[in-house]
Order: C-alpha cells, then structure tokens, then sequence
C-alpha cells in the first residue's frame, strides 16, 4: 500500500500566488490532518477532518483552506501566499479513535518556500 | 500548547538502551501518551501508545508511573538509525476530536 502520499515534494511560490498541496491515501482512513513543521520546531495542527464534508481549525489556520470531498483526499489550499508560510507541511490519516488502535500516518511532507 | 515537558536532546551509545522522560503531569483521566519520532525531517513514526500499564512493542516499552504524571520510552538497544526527535504526546478519545499537539521533543543522537 502506498499509505499517505503528498503532491508536490517541493514548491516555490511568489508572494501572493495561490496554490494547492494534495494529500490522498489508500487506507481508508476517516480521520485526517494538515500539519506545518516550522525549522527546529515542532508540527503544528493547520486543519483536520474527521471524515467526507466535515473540517475543523486546528492551531494555526489563518490563510490556509481544506475540502473533504472523498474519504481519500484532502487537499490544503494557500490563497495568497505569504512568507510566513514557509514551511514543511505534512498531511497525516488515522482510523477513528476507538478502541485502542489509533496510531497516525504521516506522509513524507511537502517543502515550501514563498520568496 | 503542548501538554507535555522533555528534555531538549540527550545522547546515548550505540548498543545501550536509551531512556527517554516526559512529563505530563496535566494528564486527564481519558488521556492516552503517544510516542512518535522524526527522522531527518522525514514525516513522524508512530511508535507506541498506552494508558496506564506498561507497554511493549517490537520498536519500544513504555514505562507510565502510577499517578500518570510522566513515562519513559525505552529503546532497549539504540542503534545509529535511532538517531531522531522523539515527540510524547498526550490525547483523548473524545466524541471523535482526537488531534495530536506536538511540542518540540527530544533530540536523540545515537554515538557509536
């Protein structure tokens, strides 16, 4: 299985310029998540959703924007990209958290950088 | 903000166990403690996860104190590809909100 796969790897943007980074996996995962990785910092939670048209704000969800449309993607879209957006984003999946089986799956990031 | 307190980075020799603390002494009752880790910038890796009995899988134990206030992740025989940052987090299961809230973890630098 591929589990969670990001689109692009790397981006460089201008200031102002819009773009959108894919996340879709394979696992059938209702739960999903968008997080940012500042250098030398930990991740922080952008936005998350718990399965097909629901979304919610995490920590830092100024100028960003999710879709759930399918249970396998969700895309997170930059409007009007400003430096402070450079960043690593990772997008991660999990099943519902009941029970005891509810370890998150992380893709492998995608590196921006807005000049 | 993160729940959790651990050290910023610590070293241990290759073929030694390392032996990783957090503090989470905020912890509520339906609150479980996650480990993950990130190698070079790499997405993070699930590690292992417990409530209030100790635990062990083929990557790590965790030891959780009684009162639920700290635990420690145990990589019995450090090898240099255990060379990350270990992130213990805590979270519920509550009404399907579940979010993991990194802090900024441990550096572990594996020495041969």
């Amino acid at each position: 299985n591929a589990g969670v796969t990001q689109t692009p790897k790397f981006r460089i943007l201008k200031i102002g310029q819009s773009m959108t980074l894919q996340c879709t996996q394979d696992m059938n995962h209702n739960y999903m998540y968008w997080y940012r990785q500042d250098p030398g910092m930990g991740l922080k939670l952008i936005y998350y959703s718990v399965g097909a048209g629901i979304t919610d704000k995490g920590e830092v969800p100024n100028g960003y924007n999710v879709s759930r449309s399918t249970t396998e993607d969700f895309p997170l879209r930059l409007e009007l990209a400003a430096p402070s957006q450079t960043s690593v984003y990772f997008c991660a999946s999990s099943k519902p958290p009941t029970g005891w089986n509810t370890e998150a799956f992380f893709g492998q990031g995608t590196r921006l950088t807005v000049v | 903000d993160a729940k959790t307190t651990q050290p910023p980075s610590m070293d241990c020799a290759e073929g030694r166990a390392a032996n990783l603390p957090c503090n989470h002494s905020t912890i509520s009752g339906n609150e479980y403690v996650y480990w993950y880790r990130q190698i070079h910038s790499q997405g993070p890796q699930y590690i292992i996860h417990g409530l209030k009995n100790n635990e062990t899988n083929e990557m790590a134990s965790l030891i959780i104190t009684e009162d639920r206030k700290s635990s420690t992740l145990i990589l019995p025989h450090a090898t240099l590809r255990d060379t990350a940052v270990y992130y213990c987090i805590v979270s519920h299961h509550q009404g399907g909100s579940e979010k993991l809230v990194f802090g900024k973890g441990t550096k572990l630098t594996v020495n041969p």
